[in-house]
């Protein structure tokens, strides 16, 4: 178990960019979830998946925004034209059902800045 | 909508001392689970302590305690004997038991300075 890694930790970029993060969840965790963090606020749901289906999508989530996992193992998260307003820290989860409970676990993130 | 409130945005607290972070919700649902997170500086969020709503006991996990008044929709972190380690962004967080998604409704959170 080496834990939910995300690739970049930190990205700089110009405004009208596209940016592409990627999530590792812990082996065998079917259940994927991506969460946006401003400075100052807690996480907020973005998205989720249970294997390689995306299930549900915030509000949140623009049409600028686009997740993926194929075949159900690592995720992708991009964002097209992206605006000062999308700086933030994205945070990437995995889940499985152990004990009856399903608990998530959390990546270090990737920390987005748009200039 | 489900919504979870933290009023105090900075704690401090003498190490050896015991301190209480505050978080309210609201819900319609009966079914639900409360959590406390922990985030450190620069490093990933791991989880403190849960709480299922069907439990009347009250959870603990070592140094760790909730205080969970379900009629009040009120769910506290008793933290004893502070350590410097304890330091961090504590999030208090909600999931409906009614959830498909199991997606993780947060506070605002509480920054915690624990000063030797």
């Amino acid at each position: 178990d080496t834990g939910v890694s995300q690739n970049p930790r930190h990205k700089i970029t110009k405004r009208g960019q596209n940016v592409t993060f990627r999530c590792d969840p812990i082996s065998e965790h079917n259940r994927l979830y991506w969460y946006r963090q401003t400075l100052g606020q807690g996480p907020e749901f973005l998205t989720y998946f249970q294997n390689e289906a995306q299930l549900e999508k915030s509000r949140l989530l623009s049409d600028r925004f686009s997740a993926e996992r194929p075949k159900g193992s690592f995720s992708t998260l991009e964002i097209q034209r992206t605006e000062q307003g999308d700086s933030a820290m994205y945070l990437c989860a995995s889940s499985r059902i152990a004990g009856g409970f399903r608990e998530q676990f959390f990546g270090p993130g990737t920390r987005l800045t748009v200039l | 909508a489900q919504t979870v409130t933290q009023s105090q945005p900075e704690m401090s607290v003498q190490e050896a001392e015991t301190v209480t972070l505050s978080c309210t919700y609201d819900t319609s649902e009966s079914d639900y689970y409360l959590f406390w997170y922990k985030q450190p500086p620069s490093r990933q969020m791991i989880l403190v302590i849960r709480q299922e709503a069907y439990k009347q006991q009250n959870a603990t996990e070592n140094r760790f305690s909730v205080n969970f008044q379900k009629a009040a929709k009120s769910f506290s972190l008793k933290i004893s004997d502070s350590q410097l380690g304890d330091a961090a962004m504590y999030f208090c967080a909600y999931k409906a038991g009614s959830s498909n998604t199991g997606k993780l409704i947060f506070g605002q959170g509480t920054t915690l300075q624990v000063k030797p």
